[in-house]
């Protein structure tokens, strides 16, 4: 059972254009949702994370929506580079505690 | 920043035989490490929570006694694949919680386990 519903399973994106990866949760106790950034063989990478209490934060080209009353939070990559082809994982935890990772969601950006 | 080094990056083994998979937090301690498997094309799947000085916490279905984890210091954790047979081929990772930043895991490169 994924806590954490991640969407869409894959994407392209046009180099230049808005990449938008969505995902959703039932437990309200979470109080961490990181992004993290996969290239094939290699392990994921930290790549902006948001607390509750904020509805958005931007980090460079990327930036994550928090809406709290809707359990939704999402992942905006601005301006998209070939290089950001990889795959996009959501995830969340309590307390700083182990993280529930979402489905995934491949990105891949033409040049 | 936080740094975590898994060694090897990848191993080829013979079925039967065990498989030792280190972690270690370089720059960093960390009382937690967690350990993930993921299939290709798949996301992570928690095996285990690594305690320090004590022993893991096993996730529902995964074998503890296939996958033996030991975490004797504070920068150290390692996952032994014993008897392994084909079906434990996959991508295993580790990561590290580093209880001095907000929150941040760091990720290790992960090790491609075949076994043959």
């Amino acid at each position: 059972q994924q806590q954490v519903k991640q969407s869409p399973q894959s994407l392209i994106v046009q180099k230049g254009g808005i990449s938008i990866i969505n995902c959703a949760y039932e437990n309200t106790a979470f109080d961490y949702f990181p992004w993290y950034q996969q290239f094939p063989g290699k392990g994921p990478a930290l790549l902006i994370a948001i607390r509750p209490d904020v509805s958005e934060k931007k980090e460079g080209r990327f930036t994550i929506s928090f809406n709290k009353s809707a359990k939704q939070f999402s992942l905006h990559i601005m301006d998209s580079q070939p290089g950001d082809s990889a795959t996009y994982f959501c995830a969340a935890s309590i307390n700083d505690y182990k993280l529930s990772f979402g489905a995934g969601t491949t990105v891949t950006v033409r040049a | 920043g936080a740094v975590v080094s898994q060694h090897p990056s990848w191993v080829i083994c013979k079925s039967g035989t065990s498989v030792k998979i280190e972690c270690r937090s370089l720059d960093f301690q960390a009382t937690t490490m967690f350990w993930y498997r993921q299939f290709p094309k798949q996301s992570l799947m928690l095996m285990a929570t690594s305690n320090e000085g004590s022993k893991a916490t096993y996730e529902q279905g995964v074998e503890k006694d296939k996958f033996l984890i030991n975490h004797a210091s504070l920068t150290l954790s390692t996952l032994t694949v014993t008897s392994a047979h084909p079906e434990d081929s996959s991508f295993y990772i580790c990561s590290a919680r580093d209880s001095g930043g907000a929150g941040g895991y760091t990720f290790g490169s992960g090790t491609r386990l075949t076994v043959v």
